[in-house]
């Protein structure tokens, strides 16, 4: 059976650090791979898509940059949070359509 | 006009009772629909997805979907504390679009024992 796994599960960073997230897929060969944020009462914000290594669509301009540099690795990084970066990221995975999400990273930035 | 719109509640019922949680979208080319349930600081989990327009049931839960008037719904028999939780809608033209699914913002469900 397939798994998704993320880490860190909670992070508090100070503004103007860097970032990086790590999302990673068991059990499944070249699935689309998605980067999500979730911020409350604003739903779910598609931030980034992958449909393989090295290939990488951004949904929305922002400090934020994704890679993948394996098939079932998917990175979410940033070279200096901002306050509005604070929320709950979500990497999810695709075959055929359906979508399957990770635990999440809930990140606090001060 | 927002591709899909989902009431975001909070919407609170007691144990046992009948629950209707719904969505409107627009674009009439969504063929797929999917029910996302999602506990208070988790991920989404996938609960059911349909085909076009009709009902499927799996256990308590009946998802439907009438295409001619754009509306799905998720319905909740018997409905338990174990129910309170986010449910998003999802939608997409067809299987292997490579882009995602378009979300509703979610339906805060919240069973009283």
């Amino acid at each position: 059976s397939q798994t998704i796994h993320q880490w860190p599960a909670t992070l508090v960073q100070p503004v103007g650090s860097p970032l990086s997230l790590e999302c990673t897929v068991e059990g499944t060969s070249n699935p689309n791979l998605y980067w999500y944020r979730q911020a409350a009462g604003r739903g779910l914000q598609l931030l980034f898509y992958s449909v393989g290594i090295g290939q990488i669509s951004s949904e929305v301009p922002q400090n934020l940059s994704a890679s993948r540099p394996q098939d079932r690795q998917f990175i979410l990084s940033s070279k200096k949070l901002l306050l509005s970066d604070s929320g709950f990221y979500l990497c999810a995975w695709s075959v055929l359509g359906l979508e399957y999400f990770g635990p999440g990273t809930r990140l606090t930035v001060l | 006009q927002k591709e899909v719109e989902q009431d975001p509640g909070p919407l609170s019922v007691p144990e046992g009772a009948i629950v209707s949680l719904n969505c409107t979208y627009s674009n009439s080319a969504f063929q797929y629909f999917m029910w996302y349930r999602q506990y208070s600081r988790k991920g989404p989990e996938l609960l059911m997805y349909t085909y076009s327009s009709g009902n499927k049931e799996d256990g308590r839960f009946t998802a439907q979907v009438d295409k001619s008037s754009k509306y799905i719904s998720l319905f909740i028999r018997d409905s338990q504390p174990s129910d309170s939780a986010t449910y998003l809608c999802a939608m997409i033209g067809y299987w292997g679009s490579q882009g995602n699914l378009i979300f509703g913002k979610g339906t805060k469900l919240s069973v009283k024992p």
